[in-house]
């Protein structure tokens, strides 16, 4: 069965960098572009950036644009994440989830599968 | 990309029917027949319950519909179980290789 395991999350001060990792298992990996989805405490959730299944299309929300990367290892079957100047309010849990459609343009259909989140707090 | 909007809050007893709304513009929701619905019990990830306006994944009981008109999406769950109560969010392509949430909606069963 699929499964999606972030990782990567803690504690971080403003400023300093972070890097999250996805591993993905039970389907072809390499077929299939990947988002990170967050939600803040007791908020709902936002869509930050997805990545098209051979890595060479990214897209941002305009809240972490120049300051993530998304990025996609298909021999390794990992996506990463890589967060600098972070911020209080990027604080949250970051959900990793795959795109239906089988090299499917980025974002343009719903997101089928999600991993269980890893949560980021960014304080001092 | 701003968020969608839903109502904070919903309710309904068992066995009755509840129905949110998602608007957005016709940049996201009103352009496009990529609209999803996702249920999310506390604590727990988002699970997907319709994609494409009205298609439900299988084993989403068929109690859970959608639907869309111009700018606005809805979701009706239908004969209300125990269980349905969670939050519930839509979601929208939105052009250029974006998508965008809605506000989240919070379902009680009363």
């Amino acid at each position: 069965q699929v499964q999606l395991v972030e990782s990567g999350g803690g504690v971080v001060q403003p400023g300093r960098s972070l890097r999250l990792s996805c591993a993905a298992s039970g389907f072809t990996f390499s077929s299939y572009a990947m988002h990170w989805v967050r939600q803040a405490p007791g908020k709902g959730l936002e869509w930050v950036a997805v990545i098209s299944y051979d890595g060479s299309n990214k897209y941002y929300a305009d809240s972490v644009k120049g300051r993530f990367t998304i990025s996609r290892d298909n021999s390794k079957n990992t996506l990463y994440l890589q967060m600098n100047s972070l911020r209080a309010e990027d604080t949250a849990v970051y959900y990793c989830a795959s795109q239906e459609g089988y090299r499917s343009r980025p974002g343009l259909s719903h997101l089928d599968y999600w991993g269980q989140g890893t949560l980021v707090t960014v304080s001092s | 990309q701003s968020a969608l909007t839903q109502p904070p809050s919903a309710s309904g007893s068992p066995g009755q029917s509840v129905t949110i709304s998602c608007t957005g513009t016709s940049s996201d929701v009103g352009g496009y027949n990529y609209v999803s619905w996702y249920q999310q019990h506390p604590g727990k990830a988002p699970q997907l319950i319709i994609y494409e306006v009205s298609k439900r994944p299988s084993g989403v009981p068929d109690r859970f519909s959608g639907s869309k008109s111009g700018n606005t999406a809805s979701l009706t769950v239908s004969g209300l179980h125990t269980e349905d109560e969670a939050d519930y969010y839509c979601s929208s392509y939105a052009g250029s290789n974006n998508r965008v949430f809605g506000t989240g909606t919070k379902v009680t069963v009363l």
